[in-house]
């Protein structure tokens, strides 16, 4: 079952702000909201996560609704080598014997940063 | 620090024949570990996780199987490939239910 909605693509210019929007609108109290990218032909890697607070790293911010039905994952500053499909993920919980934590992949946002 | 290596990068094997794809991690003890599939223009599938020795959970009924011999060690096999096996698959760890994911580079498997 997906729990993101994400657009297909987008296109940003080099240098300016990229903006991916993100919805999740049947997250439960106790689930994250993660962020990750996959450049062409490489493993994904992790951007960031947030519960309900705004948060900000070296490499994006994310900014979550106050019902955490939706969220923006911001690059401020994107350039050429930001061009990757970007993930959406409310981080479901496996219980099995301690637990482990099975991320579930949608389709993405295929992120273009034009020159 | 701790790294994950995969191996091979890109193997080409025919239907019918084995598979035995390595992903060990480095740097840490007891990691959840996890296979992933890709296959060509779809997202990430959830194929394989553990979460200790020998203990092995499958989300989705398919050809292959997994292995956990040692802590660090996971192994994705197969007794006969078959076309649709054909993908880049993934291996992934983290250390526990609330953080992140860190991924292998990956390895493109053409079965022909």
């Amino acid at each position: 079952d997906a729990k993101t909605t994400q657009p297909p693509s987008m296109d940003c210019a080099e240098g300016r702000a990229a903006n991916l929007p993100c919805n999740h609108s049947t997250i439960s109290g106790n689930e994250y909201v993660y962020w990750y990218r996959q450049i062409h032909s490489q493993g994904p890697q992790y951007i960031i996560h947030g519960l309900k607070n705004n948060e900000t790293n070296e490499m994006a911010s994310l900014i979550i609704t106050e019902d955490r039905k939706s969220s923006t994952l911001i690059l401020p500053h994107a350039t050429l080598r930001d061009t990757a499909v970007y993930y959406c993920i409310v981080r479901g919980i496996y219980y099995s014997g301690g637990g482990a934590d099975g991320l579930t992949f949608g389709k993405g946002t295929h992120l273009i940063i034009q020159p | 620090s701790q790294t994950i290596h995969q191996w091979p990068a890109t193997l080409v094997q025919p239907v019918g024949s084995p598979l035995s794809l390595e992903c060990t991690v480095e740097g840490t003890s007891n990691p959840n570990l996890y296979w992933y599939r890709q296959a060509a223009g779809r997202g990430l599938q959830l194929l394989f996780y553990s979460v200790g020795i020998g203990q092995i959970s499958s989300e989705v009924p398919q050809n292959l199987s997994a292995s956990r011999p040692q802590d660090r060690q996971f192994i994705l096999s197969s007794k006969k490939l078959l076309l649709s096996d054909s993908g880049f698959y993934l291996c992934a760890w983290n250390q526990g239910a609330d953080t992140e994911a860190f991924f292998g580079q990956g390895t493109r498997l053409t079965v022909v």
